[in-house]
């Protein structure tokens, strides 16, 4: 079974911190991990992706960091903000063959950035 | 956004009475795709569509069923809507870039099965 494991299920941070949301999958057919964010009444929206050819992905303050041993990958929120306070969702999925495009997603993490 | 529109954003029905959701998108995107979003599941795959015509089932598609006859709307239709049923449902659409697809996702339409 196709599965993305997500932790932790909620998050609280103070401003300034670092937050950090792990995942885990069991596909090794996966090669597309993207990061996903999303406020209150939204849907959710792109933040930021890998593919296992690199260990670690950085964009302004988020950072993924790849393990493809251990088949774990990681979003790093550095200086976290009270902005940040949303929910993220990781996600895999199999680029090749007749995907289509589908995405296995986390289950969320709901992350607080207090002031 | 993409360009994706759902309708209604809001809907409150009865058990047993069928209901369609629409998604509609403006950029010719070939893939689509249907969520449901509950607390504690994630983003659940419902059904998706590949082109024209062309659907298929997702992980939780049980009571759902699709129809695509124009490549900018997708519906989502819940036969006999029930109380189970009651959720936030979001459409998306993959951009590929490469071996990479990019799903974008819509507003949400919040439905309620009383």
């Amino acid at each position: 079974q196709q599965q993305v494991k997500q932790s932790p299920q909620s998050l609280i941070v103070q401003k300034g911190g670092i937050s950090i949301i792990n995942c885990a999958y069991e596909n090794t057919a996966f090669d597309y991990f993207p990061w996903y964010q999303q406020f209150p009444g939204k849907g959710p929206a792109l933040l930021i992706a890998i593919r296992p050819d690199v260990s670690e992905k950085k964009e302004g303050r988020f950072t993924i960091s790849f393990n493809k041993s251990a088949k774990q990958f990681s979003l790093h929120i550095m200086d976290s903000q009270p902005g940040d306070s949303a929910t993220y969702f990781c996600a895999a999925l199999n680029a090749g063959g007749t995907s289509y495009g589908k995405l296995t997603f986390g289950q969320g993490t709901i992350l607080t950035v207090h002031p | 956004d993409a360009g994706i529109t759902q309708s209604p954003r809001h809907k409150v029905t009865e058990t047993g009475t069928p209901v369609t959701l629409r998604c509609h998108q403006t950029e010719n995107h070939r893939y689509m795709y249907w969520y449901r979003q509950d607390p504690g599941h994630g983003l659940r795959l419902i059904h998706y569509s590949y082109g024209v015509k062309d659907t298929d089932k997702g992980e939780v598609s049980d009571g759902y069923s699709v129809s695509r006859s124009k490549t900018e709307d997708f519906l989502l239709t819940l036969e006999s809507a029930t109380s189970s049923q009651t959720s936030v449902y979001f459409c998306a659409i993959s951009v590929v870039a490469g071996l990479s697809y990019e799903q974008y996702f819509g507003p949400g339409t919040r439905l309620t099965v009383t």
